[in-house]
């Protein structure tokens, strides 16, 4: 069974500091791996995917994400955080074969202080 | 504009009664998906559509029943047999086949409340 574990349900940081998500999954094949964005009270939005191509992926807003198979690893970096990305993130797994299912992560809080 | 509607914004359930919620998309995507968020936890899969006429229960189907006449449309009914229906409840769609590569695109999300 695919599976995805946020290591931290709540992360604090100061504005203009670097954003540290983590993330881990269990894998039995090749994964595809995203991360989503939650704005209070909104549905969710993409912001990068990993399916198998650079392990280094760039995402929107100045996010990236780096695949580390040896490590089941697949954290989520901003370099400078910004007011606005104070949101819930998730991130999901989903295996090449079963298509249509995701398996989501239980959420990290991001809050961004001044 | 494209993209999924969900309607309404707010809903709220008296004991013993059906609620319907209602997911529209416009994207022309073969795939729909109902899933449910509580507080502190992630979406849980409740019922999704791969083609008209034709869905598959979830992780937690339970007490909530769906249709799919239409490609565009995939109401999610909660039924009196669901005994904890207050939730965050999230509509989905995604296109079909390896170059979709599973990516979903989500609605704004209705909230259930209990009377």
């Amino acid at each position: 069974a695919q599976s995805v574990t946020q290591l931290d349900s709540h992360v604090s940081v100061s504005e203009g500091t670097p954003v540290l998500l983590r993330c881990n999954y269990s894998s039995s094949y090749s994964p595809s791996l995203f991360w989503y964005v939650q704005h209070p009270n909104k549905g969710l939005q993409l912001l990068l995917k990993y399916t198998s191509a650079a392990t280094l992926v760039k995402g929107i807003n100045g996010f990236e994400a780096e695949f580390k198979k040896s490590e089941t690893s697949f954290h989520l970096t901003k370099p400078s955080a910004h007011m606005s990305d104070a949101a819930e993130y998730f991130c999901v797994v989903s295996y090449t074969g079963t298509a249509s299912k995701l398996t989501f992560g239980t959420g990290t809080r991001l809050q961004v202080t001044l | 504009d494209g993209g999924i509607t969900q309607s309404p914004k707010y809903l709220f359930r008296k004991e013993g009664q059906n609620v319907t919620l209602s997911c529209e998309q416009n994207l022309n995507h073969d795939a729909m998906y109902w899933y449910r968020q509580d507080p502190g936890q992630g979406l849980r899969l409740i019922y999704y559509s791969q083609i008209v006429n034709d869905f598959q229960k979830g992780d937690i189907a339970e007490g909530y029943s769906v249709s799919r006449e239409k490609k565009e449309s995939f109401p999610l009914t909660v039924t009196s047999a669901q005994k904890n229906p207050t939730a965050f409840y999230l509509c989905a769609s995604s296109m079909q086949g390896r170059l979709a590569k599973n990516i979903q695109y989500f609605g704004a999300g209705t909230r259930l409340s209990v009377l």
